[in-house]
């Protein structure tokens, strides 16, 4: 199974800033994925991102609010912009349990708490 | 998105019940199914994947899909206290049910 690691696990952020989380993985995938899970809700697939190419955005979900990089196999963030209440939220990072084949199975990290005043 | 029902609970039984978990998914395409295991706090874990129709089982679990249904169950046998969380279902295509929230009461 595939180790990752999110930072920060947690932050409370104020209206209007942003924040970069950061998903690192302890082996090379081609795809990552970004989850949302707001409270007591299921999660919510924000964008895929493939290494070298633009992340591939959800419905709903736009890049100058969720932008996104990819700069190698291993590494991925996501910046939450301009934060308003509404994005208090744990944001996922996931990756497929197959490194380069597509099988639906995932693997997660532990995830990070926002929350913003 | 969301095209994967699933009565978000909660759901309490005591200790050594089998518990039944399900979802309903609407288009008949996809092939797998998984079911997820999130505790308080923590980013969800593989519990099972099945392929189309037909049962898996792992241990005291068993993964169930009725395509003609188009149903997805999990039933928990022996429930521990241990099994206390909140289960998902998911598509093929990452997409996820609601979540049930599960109580094994000692």
């Amino acid at each position: 199974s595939a180790v990752i690691s999110q930072k920060p696990s947690r932050d409370i952020c104020q209206r209007g800033t942003s924040l970069t989380i950061q998903c690192q993985v302890d082996s090379q995938v081609t795809m990552m994925f970004w989850y949302r899970q707001q409270p007591g809700q299921s999660l919510t697939l924000i964008a895929t991102a493939n290494q070298g190419s633009e992340a591939t955005y959800e419905s709903g979900f736009v890049i100058d609010k969720f932008p996104i990089s990819r700069p190698n196999l291993t590494f991925s963030t996501l910046t939450v912009s301009n934060m308003s209440p509404e994005d208090s939220s744990i944001y996922l990072c996931s990756v497929p349990k197959g490194p380069n084949q597509y099988t639906g199975e995932l693997f997660f990290g532990e995830g990070s708490r926002l929350t913003v005043l | 998105q969301k095209e994967v029902e699933q009565d978000p609970g909660p759901l309490s039984v005591p200790e050594g019940a089998i518990v039944s978990l399900n979802c309903t998914y609407s288009n008949s395409a996809f092939q797998y199914f998984m079911w997820y295991r999130q505790y308080s706090r923590k980013g969800p874990e593989l519990l099972m994947y099945t392929y189309s129709s037909g049962n898996k089982e792992d241990g005291r679990f068993t993964a169930q899909v009725d395509k003609s249904s188009k149903y997805i169950s999990l039933f928990i046998r022996d429930s521990q206290p241990s099994d206390s969380a909140t289960y998902l279902c998911a598509r093929d295509d990452m997409r996820f049910g609601a979540g049930t929230r599960l109580t094994v009461k000692p």
